[in-house]
């Protein structure tokens, strides 16, 4: 069956300009989570959903991130202002519920210039 | 908080040549998850194996083997007669405290050479 897909694989935006980052899950996959990895890192966690709730976004680094899941299926991560710092793979991810495990999709990598 | 420790950044060896990659965990739950994944050079993770803290049973799954030791907070991985198809960078991870989210370590690259 399909996995997790994310769009576009690879993204370039300049500083300041907004940008966002798809996610579609596993079908009947309740759980979705975004990660992000930096190069040579392990991935860490962004935000959460179950369904359309978004559980917890401890792990958003700063105000300009955002995401949604308003049909409870796709998702999007909304980085508004990109900086430099942003730069990283962002993974998604989708279980069946938690804390089993998570499938990750091929991730979105984003330059920031 | 929990924390997952890979000490090995990078390890070299030759085919058929078994590796063992370390990973210790730290967290102060009772009830937690362990999972290894891997990340060849194409980028995706691949779920490997997850381990409850309720069952300290060793498992075996082909060429791959786990040892999950709670007294030393160790859930270290064997490869045995390895294949440069091996070769991926291998991530450990924790979920505990009732909650979802993945706590990584900072991984192993294996490399696997003729």
């Amino acid at each position: 069956g399909a996995g997790v897909s994310q769009s576009p694989r690879y993204k370039v935006a300049k500083r300041g300009q907004d940008v966002a980052l798809r996610c579609d899950p596993i079908s009947g996959h309740v759980s979705l989570f975004w990660y992000q990895q930096a190069l040579g890192q392990g991935p860490e966690f962004l935000t959460y959903f179950q369904n359309e709730a978004q559980l917890d976004k401890s792990g958003l680094p700063s105000d300009r991130f955002f995401a949604e899941r308003p049909e409870g299926s796709v998702s999007t991560l909304k980085i508004q202002r990109t900086q430099q710092e942003d730069s990283a793979v962002y993974l998604c991810a989708s279980s069946l519920g938690s804390p089993v495990e998570q499938y990750f999709g091929p991730g979105t990598r984003l330059t920031v210039t | 908080a929990q924390k997952v420790t890979q000490a090995q950044t990078e390890i070299s060896v030759v085919e058929k040549e078994d590796v063992t990659l370390d990973c210790v965990y730290e967290t102060r739950d009772t009830t937690y998850y362990l999972f290894w994944y891997k990340q060849p050079p194409s980028g995706e993770l691949v779920f490997l194996i997850r381990r409850n803290s309720f069952d300290e049973q060793n498992e075996i799954s082909g060429r791959y083997s786990w040892n999950f030791q709670k007294s030393t907070s160790s859930f270290n991985f064997t490869i045995t007669a390895s294949q440069v198809v091996d070769s991926a960078v291998y991530f450990c991870a924790l979920v505990a405290g009732g909650g979802n989210k993945l706590t990584f370590g900072t991984g192993t690259q294996l490399k696997v050479e003729l």
